[in-house]
């Protein structure tokens, strides 16, 4: 089976670091990846891991470990406009890319 | 930049009726998918296809639902006899392929079907 669990959700005030954590257990892994959510908007990709490690993007980082089945999202210096949903998927075999729940971001000045 | 495009928005249907949506994928793009999001729920995935045939479905996607590439650019998904909970959002997402990129999925802004 397949299993991604993120928390539901998180607070964190404007110019802070958040850190969004995803678990996962899944057969197979061809990489996990990021997508940000706003409400009544469709998903957009922020991140890529395929090796274990860090990847920096601006002021998104992403990290994964395989052997823990464990990634996270690094936001830093969060502005309002981060406030949204953000989605860990894993592309476990195949072509499945399977969703976690998302974990809602609120972001407060 | 090149984009998934859907239609329609927002559809409103009798309980029992059928409703095809339709999407777009971007032009070099190998992989296509629907994936399904009741309100406040996560992303589901229902189906991926490729080289003009399903290679993967979930659970959700039974015999009520089928998908078609009519011709090089649309790809649809047909709902037959839809039922209350078949109330959601409804992405269409499509990617490159296996080399060379990230792989992410490319989503469209999603139709919305509401079955009264």
């Amino acid at each position: 089976g397949q299993n991604i669990d993120q928390p539901t959700e998180m607070t964190a005030t404007e110019g802070a670091i958040v850190q969004i954590n995803c678990t996962y257990q899944t057969s197979g892994f061809n990489g996990l990846f990021w997508y940000q959510q706003h409400a009544g908007e469709a998903p957009t990709f922020l991140s890529y891991n395929v090796l274990d490690g860090l990847e920096e993007k601006g002021r998104f980082s992403s990290f994964l470990s395989r052997s823990k089945g464990y990634s996270y999202l690094l936001l830093k210096e969060l502005q309002m406009k981060d406030s949204a949903s953000y989605l860990c998927a894993v592309n476990g075999h195949g072509q499945n890319f399977v969703f976690g729940p998302g974990t809602r971001l609120s972001v407060l000045p | 930049e090149p984009e998934v495009t859907q239609t329609p928005s927002h559809q409103v249907t009798q309980m029992g009726q059928e409703v095809i949506l339709r999407c777009v994928p971007i032009s070099n793009h190998l992989y296509f998918y629907w994936y399904r999001q009741i309100l406040g729920q996560k992303v589901e995935f229902l189906v991926s296809f490729y080289n003009n045939e399903i290679s993967e479905k979930s659970e959700i996607f039974d015999d009520q639902f089928s998908v078609e590439r009519p011709d090089g650019s649309n790809f649809t998904l047909k709902i037959r006899s839809t039922k209350l909970e078949d109330s959601a959002m409804y992405f269409c997402a499509s990617r490159e392929g296996d080399r060379g990129n990230t792989g992410e999925l490319f989503f469209g802004e999603g139709s919305r079907l509401t079955v009264l």
